[in-house]
């Protein structure tokens, strides 16, 4: 079954570094997403692309965050400078379509994100 | 008011009972409703998907939405160990968004 491939999978970084954390969708899958979960709490929505632009952002997904398909086949996303509440789980996930008939995301298993 | 309430628990059930998850929301506009499940440390996975109202019945796992009470179930039947795991209710409109998740422990 097609998979939507994480890396690394867990990070660590010093505060003020920049991360990129990466990610392989499914190859026929045209919507991209990031999420993320801090640890104890509900997976957030942060950025949705579509045609190689952004769809939405939500609130979390402020000047320090960008994302990025470089090429046809990865899709990442770029913490300038990571600050200690960026430690979390980031998922990546991606769909064929937004219609009745693609309404689930297919999720990596995530990169552990922990900055000291 | 947040969008989706979900109970975190934890809720422990023997095996072999029938589990109900279950979640609110608040903004009419969600259609599609789908239960994720996931491990320690892995990504959702989704499980099962509704279309406005009615139900949905999959193997063990039965899914419910009632959209007049914006009120979401999950029922599995026969509870497995390996079972054992956090339930994401999760609705979409242009994106979707996640309840807190129930962890559900099956004891052996």
């Amino acid at each position: 079954e097609p998979e939507v491939t994480q890396t690394p999978s867990h990070q660590v970084t010093q505060m003020g570094q920049e991360v990129i954390l990466r990610c392989v969708p499914i190859s026929n899958h045209l919507y991209f997403y990031w999420y993320r979960q801090i640890l104890g709490q509900k997976v957030e929505f942060l950025v949705s692309f579509y045609n190689n632009e952004i769809s939405e952002k939500s609130e979390i997904f402020d000047d320090q965050f960008s994302v990025e398909r470089p090429d046809g086949s990865n899709f990442t996303l770029k913490i300038r400078s990571t600050k200690l509440e960026d430690s979390a789980m980031y998922f990546c996930a991606s769909t064929r379509g937004q219609g009745a008939a693609n309404y689930g995301y297919t999720f990596g298993s995530g990169t552990r994100l922990t900055v000291v | 008011q947040k969008e989706v309430e979900q109970d975190p628990g934890p809720l422990s059930v023997p095996e072999g009972a029938i589990v109900s998850l279950n979640c609110t929301y608040s903004n009419s506009a969600f259609q599609y409703f789908m239960w994720y499940r996931q491990y320690s440390r892995k990504g959702p996975e989704l499980l099962m998907y509704t279309y406005s109202s009615g139900n949905k019945e999959d193997g063990r796992f039965t899914a419910q939405v009632d959209k007049s009470s914006k009120y979401i179930s999950l029922f599995i039947r026969d509870s497995q160990p390996s079972d054992s795991a956090t339930y994401l209710c999760a609705m979409r409109d242009d994106k979707i968004i996640f309840g807190k998740g129930t962890r559900l422990h099956i004891l052996p």
